[in-house]
């Protein structure tokens, strides 16, 4: 079945910390892993897009991770901001129009 | 930045009725989705809509709704019949192509309240 799970379900940090969201995902055939931030009530906004072959891509803090033997991605955040406070969702696509979403991971920034 | 717009923003509307939601999506795209999210739950793809025909559509796509490209600049979804659970943020969004690479685009989001 192709799914993508993801942990953990919330997350509440510090302001400045550091955080890591895990994505596994059960999808084939892949095409690419995206990473999307989505604030409360408004659109999914792309973060970052992996393909096969890319093991990291960075963009500004946050860095994301791809390992296609393991099926498993994450994001990492740095130096967290209280504007960061959002849900990071894990969409893999897997056809010419079928994404596959996680459920999120809902993140909390604290002052 | 060029983005995707969406109205209305927020609709309520009775069980029974019919909704239509509207969209454009960026100007050079070619590929339009409507994608829902229930409260709380997965954003889910609905459909996706390239030449002027549906390209794919996922089972929630049922007779119910439709899709239609009136006039070259605005993308609609009509959802006949409205039901309680059809309550759910709907979001358009747009793609340059279909190549895996390519960023979609999403609007903000038409927030449905059927009541």
């Amino acid at each position: 079945k192709n799914q993508v799970e993801q942990s953990p379900q919330s997350l509440i940090i510090l302001e400045g910390k550091n955080c890591t969201l895990q994505c596994n995902y059960t999808v084939s055939p892949f095409s690419n892993l995206r990473w999307y931030k989505q604030d409360t009530g408004r659109g999914p906004v792309s973060l970052t897009i992996m393909t096969f072959s890319e093991n990291t891509k960075s963009n500004g803090r946050y860095t994301a991770t791809l390992d296609a033997d393991t099926k498993q991605s994450s994001l990492h955040i740095t130096a967290s901001q209280l504007s960061d406070s959002a849900s990071y969702i894990c969409v893999v696509w897997r056809s010419n129009y079928q994404l596959i979403w996680g459920a999120g991971t809902k993140l909390i920034i604290k002052p | 930045e060029p983005e995707v717009t969406q109205t209305p923003s927020h609709q309520v509307t009775q069980m029974g009725q019919e909704v239509i939601l509207r969209c454009v999506p960026i100007s050079n795209h070619l590929y339009f989705y409507w994608y829902r999210q229930i409260l709380g739950q997965k954003v889910e793809f609905l459909v996706s809509f390239y030449n002027n025909e549906i390209s794919e559509k996922s089972e929630i796509f049922d007779d119910q709704f439709s899709v239609e490209r009136p006039d070259g600049s605005n993308f609609t979804l009509k959802i006949r019949s409205t039901k309680l659970e059809d309550s759910a943020m709907y979001f358009c969004a747009s793609s340059p192509g279909v190549v895996s690479g390519n960023t979609i685009y999403f609007g903000e989001g038409s927030w449905l309240t059927v009541v």
